[in-house]
């Protein structure tokens, strides 16, 4: 099992929808979780943090569900503008006996006029 | 310096050439990532420092692959012998700690090696 997995999609979605994603992951000991968005050829960037009470970010939810450990990010009225690649990033415990971050390999999304 | 920044931005090396990436990150980030992303693949974690601890370079390719992390500070990611396999986008990030805080990236090095 991957330790970070993501629906590759795409995701094809009218202007105004809404979109959720979902991100499991295989380590109970993760501490930190966060979305990241990739446009087409740039390089990603923090989206937001996800807590573990769930948070808010303008059109922008995150929860974190620690039992079935998976995240997710849900995407309220998508603008065209919200075109990209969503990366979920969760950190684990690398061999050094500190912690890494691990990106999934995203989820793409369109938002079609 | 206010963003992470990395040098060269393009690179186009002949095969079997070395050569080195450089990334400065942001001024008190002790953590320090290298990863590469090929043409729609997700990010390859390839290695990373934090703070004095050794790097952990589970994600290194192959012993071509080398990275040293100087003064705590800037990066330098070298590729001996490239293949046109190493072809790909090096991306560099920087954290302040590897618990609770986001990453920034640089905006990458594109390798082309023909």
């Amino acid at each position: 099992r991957k330790e970070v997995e993501q629906d590759p999609g795409p995701f094809n979605v009218p202007e105004g929808a809404t979109v959720a994603f979902n991100c499991t992951y295989s380590n109970s000991a993760s501490q930190s979780f966060f979305w990241y968005r990739q446009d087409c050829r740039k390089e990603p960037k923090l989206l937001m943090s996800v807590y573990s009470s769930g948070n808010e970010d303008g059109r922008f939810t995150a929860q974190l569900n620690r039992a079935s450990q998976y995240i997710s990010l849900l995407i309220r009225d998508s603008k065209l503008s919200d075109s990209a690649t969503y990366l979920c990033v969760v950190n684990a415990l690398g061999p050094s006996g500190t912690y890494k971050y691990i990106f999934g390999t995203g989820t793409r999304l369109k938002v079609l006029a | 310096g206010a963003g992470v920044s990395q040098s060269p931005s393009n690179k186009v090396t002949e095969k079997g050439k070395d050569v080195e990436l450089r990334c400065d990150p942001i001024s008190g980030h002790t953590a320090l990532y290298w990863y590469r992303q090929s043409l729609g693949q997700g990010l390859e974690f390839l290695i990373y420092f934090q703070g004095n601890s050794a790097p952990d370079k589970s994600g290194l390719p192959s012993d071509r692959f080398s990275a040293e992390r100087t003064g705590g500070s800037v990066s330098t990611l070298t590729i001996q012998r490239t293949q046109q396999e190493d072809s790909a986008v090096y991306l560099c990030a920087s954290s302040l700690r590897t618990v609770g805080y986001g990453y920034t990236f640089g905006s990458g090095t594109r390798l082309t090696v023909v």
